[in-house]
């Protein structure tokens, strides 16, 4: 069964630190998505990508963030400069309709 | 509007019970989701409801959307070991395609 997978599983990195965090979607789908979801919180939407452009951000999504898919493969968040309040459970999800699967997620420790 | 009270925030129950929770919205919407989370991993899809009124069963589990459509439930019977985790309710927020999560009930089971 397809899935979606994430990498690094873990990431720790100094205030201040550029992080970029990887996702591959399922090939054939057609949105991609980032969520997180701070320790022990809900989970929260980021950012939506389709057709190559973002198609929604929320307000969490400030200039610090980015997303782009450079190769039509990964799909990847950049996050310019890492602040605590950072530290969060980083999910890349992908939907063709309207089923998202979501990756294991990457795990941020901003110290 | 887009808010989804999820409830109860957190279940202790013996092993074989059966569980219900529950979701509600002040606002109207065409479908609602249940995803599990398993402690360090990514929310994953246990039911989809598209209509109002539609019970649907995976399983030990079912859900329903309400006829209001602003709210849903879901029940597992005779519960294991491993329905332990965090149950979330969504809802797709229609053109951007974005999930939108409940709280979340974190479910425990003492064997």
């Amino acid at each position: 069964e397809p899935e979606v997978t994430q990498t690094p599983s873990h990431q720790v990195t100094q205030m201040g630190q550029e992080v970029i965090l990887r996702c591959v979607p399922i090939s054939n789908h057609l949105y991609f998505y980032w969520y997180r979801q701070i320790l022990g919180q809900k989970v929260e939407f980021l950012v939506s990508f389709y057709n190559n452009e973002i198609s929604e951000k929320s307000e969490i999504f400030d200039d610090q963030f980015s997303v782009e898919r450079p190769d039509g493969s990964n799909f990847t968040l950049k996050i310019r400069s890492t602040k605590l309040e950072d530290s969060a459970m980083y999910f890349c999800a992908a939907t063709q309709r309207n089923e998202q699967f979501f990756g294991p997620g990457t795990r941020l420790t901003v110290l | 509007g887009q808010q989804l009270n999820q409830s109860p925030q957190s279940m202790f129950i013996q092993e074989g019970e059966d569980v219900s929770m529950n979701c509600t919205s002040s606002s109207i919407f065409n479908t609602w989701l249940w995803y599990k989370q398993d402690p360090g991993e990514g929310p994953v899809l246990l039911i989809a409801l598209y209509k109002a009124g539609e019970l649907t069963s995976n399983g030990r589990l079912t859900a329903q959307f309400g006829i209001t459509r602003k709210d849903s439930f879901l029940n597992i019977s005779a519960s294991i070991p491993s329905d332990v985790g965090i149950y979330f309710c969504a809802r797709i927020i229609q053109g951007a395609q974005k999930l939108v999560f409940g709280q979340g009930t974190r479910l425990t089971i003492n064997p």
